[in-house]
């Protein structure tokens, strides 16, 4: 596609819901990252995956949360449980991380509301 | 240390105004830089690259100092159009063959007419 893709632009789910944020990179992009923005907050990381590379998960806040990157394309953002805490945007980014000074670009974002 | 700092502002300047951000980076294997611009209610998006003998774009200009580990953003002549949060991005070799980018929190900027 012409540009990073996200679904669902909104979610609204009850607490305690599991809910699949899902991410089209850019093709050929190898790199991917997944962002949280609370309101009027900065962006959270949360997971980096390249290529065929173990994930760095280390942004990831607790064991409810887990994402996985399929065929090295599609990725899907998985959180269990849902809490209200949980309510934020949720940013895709994908980058051909395989040339230095290269841009990362955004998808428009999931905003979860958990009620 | 956060591997990308900078200050969360807000900065309140008026129109006409003259506005730098600054940005401090703790990994010094960083080897690119950036300046991004999110809009409120928007994804960020790439405003420009920071060259190691820095670089202007307009009203906008870009500074690196390595030795210091410090990246800079200046705005000249502010536009009520120019507000936005400004985020720092590193970009360092992760291994493989790879590099990761590293965001900074971002510098809310409002200019007031």
């Amino acid at each position: 596609g012409a540009g990073v893709s996200q679904s669902p632009s909104n979610k609204v789910t009850e607490k305690g819901k599991d809910v699949e944020l899902r991410c089209d990179p850019i093709s050929g992009h190898t790199a991917l990252y997944w962002y949280r923005q609370s309101l009027g907050q900065g962006l959270e990381f949360l997971i980096y995956f390249q290529g065929n590379s173990a994930p760095d998960k280390s942004g990831l806040p607790s064991d409810r949360f887990s994402a996985e990157r399929t065929g090295g394309s599609v990725s899907t953002l998985t959180i269990q449980r849902t809490q209200q805490e949980d309510s934020a945007v949720y940013l895709c980014a994908s980058s051909s991380n395989r040339v230095l000074g290269t841009e990362a670009f955004f998808g428009q974002g999931t905003r979860l509301t958990v009620v | 240390r956060k591997e990308v700092e900078q200050d969360p502002g807000p900065f309140n300047v008026p129109e006409g105004a003259t506005v730098a951000f600054n940005c401090t980076y703790s990994n010094s294997a960083s080897q690119s830089f950036f300046w991004y611009r999110q809009d409120c209610r928007k994804e960020p998006k790439l405003l420009m690259s920071v060259y190691s003998s820095g670089n202007e774009d307009g009203r906008f200009t870009a500074q690196l100092n390595r030795a210091s580990q410090y990246i800079s953003l200046l705005i000249r002549d502010s536009k009520l159009s120019d507000s936005a949060t400004y985020l720092c991005v590193v970009n360092r070799y992760s291994g493989a063959g790879s590099y990761q980018l590293t965001f900074g929190k971002g510098t809310k900027l409002s200019v007031i007419p």
